[in-house]
């Protein structure tokens, strides 16, 4: 079946530093990709919908300049928290693909830690 | 909009014991409806999906749920729990010409006890 692989896995940083989390898509292309926000014991929040070759689509309340997402290819979308701050540490994961038919594919995680 | 809400955010059960997890719907248009697993710092697993075909859907490890339109309901059931069944279950909802985006509700952890 359909393959994302996210990495890091885990990541700890200084504060005012940037981090980039890679997503990609092992045995498919993926025109969208999606980003997702998990805070400890809660839901995962929409951050922003990554697509090919375009501008990523923001969520309402992300702040785009803070998360760069760029999507090169068809098969890696990069989240980057740029000057990343205590506030920022949280669960990311990554969807590539799928549809609602097929259902969608998540990455493993990362798990940001700002320091 | 589309929206999930899961009643219980916490489910205990004895090894063996059924397990159910309630999610119910809103969508004015007919949704998409999907349940995840996801363990500890783990990404998330899909467990089955409904898409408008049959409304008793199966999925993975012995999991299912049952569409009810009048209900506006998608509850996850499995006839007997297992030790390795602890976890967060998340519903989500799709709509069409919702850009392939899932709303997740705000998930049930499914404890299991001996």
């Amino acid at each position: 079946g359909a393959v994302v692989s996210q990495h890091p896995s885990r990541v700890i940083c200084k504060s005012g530093t940037s981090v980039k989390i890679e997503c990609r898509s092992l045995d498919f292309q993926a025109t969208t990709m999606f980003w997702y926000r998990q805070f400890p014991k809660k839901s995962l929040m929409l951050m922003a919908t990554s697509n090919e070759g375009s501008k990523a689509t923001y969520e309402q309340g992300v702040e785009k300049d803070k998360f760069l997402i760029n999507h090169a290819s068809l098969t890696l979308s990069t989240l980057t928290v740029t000057s990343a701050h205590p506030e920022d540490s949280s669960f990311y994961i990554c969807s590539a693909g799928g549809d609602r038919v097929y259902g969608y594919t998540f990455g493993s995680g990362t798990r940001l830690t700002v320091v | 909009a589309q929206s999930v809400t899961q009643l219980g955010s916490h489910v205990s059960v004895s090894e063996g014991a059924l397990v159910l997890l309630r999610c119910n719907y809103s969508s004015s248009v007919p949704p998409y409806l999907f349940w995840y697993v996801q363990y500890p710092n783990q990404g998330l697993q899909l467990l089955l999906k409904y898409t408008s075909a049959a409304t008793l859907v199966k999925g993975i490890n012995d999991f299912e749920a049952e569409f009810k339109k009048s209900e506006t309901s998608f509850h996850l059931t499995k006839p007997s729990a297992h030790m390795s069944d602890a976890a967060e279950y998340f519903c989500a909802v799709s709509v069409t010409g919702g850009g392939n985006k899932l709303t997740f509700g705000t998930g049930t952890q499914l404890k299991v006890e001996l």
